[in-house]
């Protein structure tokens, strides 16, 4: 089971919109609305944004929002805040011996 | 409220068994649905998935790791315990634990240890 595939790096100015994409495979996430995704700032643990493609745990900000197609899911940031500069992780359930599958991460910057 | 903390050794040698405890609170093991996982960070890279245990014992091991990993629970002291054996440097990582649908109720692990850090040296 590989890494899911994301941009190194996404950058965009102060009130801007962004999208951080998460490729796949049809093993993976193409086969189920099971993807994630997690903030992690410089030197803490990452904390969960979105699950289950679309869901807004309570206290995250509607400023991020996910959606998938096919093989890729997507992070969108609005409206990008300084604190929003961090790194984020995808996450796919890929099958019930692999129930977890990160991405290669990426780096947002705020510039 | 939910807490976890990880905890093990800083620092083992080449060859040596890892064996790391997650200690939590603010929910059960025994609840259905819940599972508790460990994830890992080498310096500087992307998080890798380890490991999962559900409330009814079912366990789940990243495939490129399964032969080097043993997850196991124990509900009365609310602590879930990794073992990793025959450790490299390339094990050098910060190791998180983090349980799966206790908040949410969701496919994702919900919270997250602070970690501890892991450095396989000789």
């Amino acid at each position: 089971q590989s890494a899911l595939t994301q941009p190194a790096s996404v950058s965009g100015s102060p009130g801007q919109s962004i999208t951080i994409s998460c490729t796949g495979t049809s093993s993976d996430v193409g086969s189920y609305s099971l993807v994630s995704w997690y903030q992690q700032h410089p030197g803490k643990a990452p904390k969960l944004m979105i699950s289950e493609v679309s869901k807004r745990p309570s206290g995250v900000s509607n400023r991020f929002s996910g959606s998938k197609s096919g093989n890729t899911a997507s992070l969108t940031i609005s409206g990008l805040q300084a604190e929003d500069e961090a790194d984020y992780y995808c996450c796919s359930y890929a099958g019930s011996s692999t129930p977890f599958v990160f991405g290669t991460g990426t780096k947002v910057t705020v510039l | 409220q939910i807490t976890l903390k990880e905890s093990g050794p800083s620092l083992v040698k080449p060859t040596q068994t890892l064996t790391l405890t997650c200690t939590f609170s603010g929910f059960s093991l025994n609840t259905s649905g819940v599972g508790v996982g460990w994830i890992r960070q080498p310096p500087g890279k992307a998080l890798e998935w380890l490991a999962l245990i559900y409330w009814d014992d079912d366990k789940r091991y990243s495939p490129s790791l399964n032969s080097r990993l043993t997850i196991t629970k124990d509900t009365s002291k609310n602590q879930v315990v990794l073992t990793m054996t025959n450790m490299d440097p390339v094990d050098t990582a910060t190791y998180y634990c983090a349980p799966r649908g206790v908040i949410t109720g969701t496919h994702a692990f919900d919270i997250w240890g602070q970690g501890t850090m892991v450095t396989v040296s000789s």
